[in-house]
């Protein structure tokens, strides 16, 4: 069983654009819902993170929105640039283990 | 970067041969975790650590074991390696101080790519 779906599994985006990848989860327990990047050859590192008693969380280009009724949480980028070509992982812990979605591959072409 | 180190960081071994791969950090984190990387399976969890001699089975333990000896090592041991161990493999440290243990950011190693032939 999936503990969280990602989605799309791939995006392509105009430089400049919006980059919206979705999570959702099952579990109403997991309390922290941090955003990974990883570009290739290289490991996962945070990007940004939200708890969730928070609907929104903006940290310059990035944005995470969260529907905790929902069981859902975005990640948004504003004015993508093709700096931001790399693989992105949503996650969602309890009590330090976080389960990973499958990952986003986000093309940004100039 | 966060101090942690994996070793090696290619590997090619024959099947039921037996490998080790280290994780090391210079950041006194208590929390240590092994990741295996597939495509399209995202990372998965094999096994974590929340201190010395304290270990924990993950999403995917099976054909794995861990030992930790001291704070900055954490090893991960496939006892006899298969084909379908053939992966990249992570290693992530995190700092809970207990109280806010939930809201701590994991730091990766640059990863270990295994080949099982």
């Amino acid at each position: 069983q999936q503990q969280v779906k990602q989605s799309p599994q791939s995006l392509i985006v105009q430089k400049g654009g919006i980059s919206i990848i979705n999570c959702a989860y099952e579990n109403t327990a997991f309390d922290y819902f941090p955003w990974y990047q990883q570009f290739p050859g290289k490991g996962p590192a945070l990007l940004i993170a939200i708890r969730p008693d928070v609907s929104e969380k903006k940290e310059g280009r990035f944005t995470i929105s969260f529907n905790k009724s929902a069981k859902q949480f975005s990640l948004h980028i504003m004015d993508s640039q093709p700096g931001d070509s790399a693989t992105y992982f949503c996650a969602a812990s309890l009590a330090d283990i976080p389960t990973f979605g499958r990952g986003t591959s986000l093309i940004v072409h100039p | 970067d966060a101090g942690i180190t994996q070793s090696p960081r290619h590997k090619v071994t024959e099947t039921g041969t037996p490998v080790t791969l280290r994780c090391h950090q210079t950041e006194n984190h208590r929390y240590m975790y092994w990741y295996r990387q597939d495509p399209g399976h995202g990372l998965r969890l094999i096994h974590y650590s929340y201190g010395v001699k304290d270990t924990d089975k993950g999403e995917v333990s099976d054909g794995y074991s861990v030992s930790r000896s001291k704070t900055e090592d954490f090893l991960l041991t496939l006892e006899s390696a298969t084909s379908s161990q053939t992966s990249v493999y992570f290693c992530a440290i995190s700092g809970s101080s207990g109280g806010l243990s939930s809201y701590n950011e994991q730091f990766f190693g640059p990863g270990t790519r295994l080949t099982v032939l």
